[in-house]
C-alpha cells in the first residue's frame, strides 16, 4: 500500500519562514508533487521533485531525498494568502494497470497570523 | 479559471438517490482523474481515465461509476446515495501522465440529506 505523513496543523507569522514535512511508504516511486487547497476551492499545483534535491519557485521551494523518503515544502516571506492547505502527493507507480494517480496526504493546514 | 470545468457545483439530493457529475477538461489534456473530498480529510483517488479508457481504479465504490466520452468529458455517477456520500467531488486534467502536475477543477459539492 502506500501511506505518506505530513504534520496536520502549522502555525506561522506573516514574514516568516515555515516548513512542511511529508514522509512517504510507496510500494513505488515516480516523483514528489505539493498542491495547495485554500478553503473549499481546488487544488492547484505547486511543485514536483522527481530527484534529490532542492527545487524553488518564487517564495516557494520543494525539497527531496528518496533515500529517507522525505520531503518539504519550504515557504518564505509569508502572506496571509498563504493561509490554506497544503497537500504532499505521490506518484506510485508507472505500471500501465496502475495509471497516473496520485496519492495525497492527509494535507497540513497552515495558519500565518499577523 | 483553471480551463477544467465541472458541473454542477452544488447538488443537494436525498438517500437512495442518483446523481451524474459532469467534467470537461482542459483543452488537450487526455486524462481525467477523479477525486473524493470528505469534510477536512484528504484527496481519495477514485478513478482515472485516459484517451476514453480506464486506466486506474481507487476505491471506488461498486455504486459509483465512471466513463470518459469521446469528447474526452467525463461522468460519474454516483448512485444508491448514503449520507456518508456527502463530499466534494474533484476532476482534474493532465496531459499524458501528469507527472508534473494536474489542474483540477473547482469541484462538485454534494450534499445527501
Amino acid at each position: 500500500g502506500q501511506s505518506l505523513e505530513q504534520p496536520s496543523e502549522v502555525t506561522a507569522v506573516e514574514g516568516a519562514i515555515v516548513q512542511i514535512n511529508c514522509t512517504y511508504q510507496t510500494s513505488g516511486f515516480y516523483g514528489l508533487s505539493w498542491y495547495q487547497q485554500h478553503d473549499g476551492g481546488a487544488p492547484t499545483f505547486l511543485s514536483y521533485n522527481a530527484l534529490d534535491g532542492l527545487e524553488e519557485t518564487g517564495r516557494f521551494s520543494s525539497f527531496l531525498s528518496r533515500s529517507d523518503s522525505y520531503g518539504y515544502l519550504l515557504l518564505q516571506e509569508l502572506q496571509m494568502k498563504d493561509s490554506a492547505s497544503y497537500f504532499c502527493a505521490v506518484r506510485p507507480s508507472s505500471r500501465p494497470e496502475y495509471g497516473n494517480k496520485l496519492v495525497f496526504g492527509a494535507g497540513t493546514i497552515l495558519r500565518v497570523k499577523s | 479559471d483553471s480551463g477544467v470545468t465541472q458541473t454542477p457545483k452544488h447538488l443537494i439530493t436525498a438517500t437512495g438517490q442518483r446523481v451524474t457529475l459532469r467534467c470537461s477538461p482542459r483543452s488537450g489534456d487526455l486524462s481525467v482523474y477523479w477525486y473524493q473530498q470528505s469534510l477536512d480529510q484528504g484527496l481519495q483517488f477514485l478513478i482515472q481515465y485516459y484517451n476514453g479508457e480506464e486506466r486506474a481504479k481507487g476505491n471506488i465504490l461498486e455504486r459509483f461509476s465512471a466513463q470518459q466520452f469521446p469528447d474526452l468529458h467525463s461522468e460519474l455517477n454516483l448512485s444508491s446515495l448514503e449520507l456518508g456520500d456527502s463530499a466534494l467531488y474533484f476532476c482534474a486534467s493532465s496531459v499524458g501522465g501528469g507527472v508534473y502536475g494536474y489542474t483540477f477543477g473547482s469541484g462538485t459539492r454534494l450534499t445527501v440529506v
